[in-house]
């Protein structure tokens, strides 16, 4: 069955470096998404991205964060520097469509902030 | 704007008991609604949803949820609870214009023996 994969499944990094979190997601899909769930809180949705470009996004994606599609399989997130509140676990999902479609979650990759 | 909510963060039943995760959502518009679960270690994976039609869906691991207009609740519900359904519960709802999902606070369910 297929599958959404991230890597790392664990990033441990200091304050202000950057950090890529990975994401494959399932290979027919055309919408891709990153969340992030800080510990204790409700998932939180930061980005969507459709036809190599940005669809929406939160106010958590500030200038510090950024999306890429750099090849036809992989979709990543990058933070520029890292602050302590980045530490959270981030979601990268996909979906065939949008609105009613059901999206794909990978297992997520926990970013710890030092 | 899009809320939902999620009434008890933890629940606990016992095996064989009925599961009953409790849903609300704040929307102008009934938006698609989403019942994820959320193992240990693993990604969220879809347990039914709701978008138009019967408002009692049927989703896997014999879960099943009402959509409640006039209640704006969406819960989710299981008549006999077992070991293995012990895990995160997520309601979500999607906005029937935009692409993006609200996720509720989560609910932890805990099975006892």
């Amino acid at each position: 069955e297929p599958e959404v994969t991230q890597t790392p499944s664990h990033q441990v990094t200091q304050m202000g470096q950057e950090v890529i979190l990975r994401c494959v997601p399932i290979s027919n899909h055309l919408y891709f998404y990153w969340y992030r769930q800080i510990l204790g809180q409700k998932v939180e949705f930061l980005v969507s991205f459709y036809n190599n470009e940005i669809s929406e996004k939160s106010e958590i994606f500030d200038d510090q964060f950024s999306v890429e599609r750099p090849d036809g399989s992989n979709f990543t997130l990058k933070i520029r520097s890292t602050k302590l509140e980045d530490s959270a676990m981030y979601f990268c999902a996909s979906s065939a469509l949008a609105g009613l479609d059901e999206q794909f979650f990978g297992p997520g990759t926990r970013l710890t902030v030092l | 704007a899009q809320s939902v909510t999620q009434l008890g963060s933890h629940v606990s039943v016992s095996e064989g008991a009925l599961v009953l995760l409790r849903c609300n959502y704040s929307s102008s518009v009934p938006p698609y609604l989403f019942w994820y679960v959320q193992y240990p270690n693993q990604g969220l994976q879809l347990l039914l949803k709701y978008t138009t039609g019967a408002t009692l869906v049927k989703g896997i691991n014999g879960f099943e949820a009402e959509f409640k207009k006039s209640e704006t609740s969406f819960h989710l519900t299981k008549p006999s609870a077992h070991m293995s359904d012990a895990a995160e519960y997520f309601c979500a709802v999607s906005p029937r214009t935009g692409n993006q999902f609200y996720f509720g606070t989560g609910t932890s369910l805990t099975v006892i023996p």
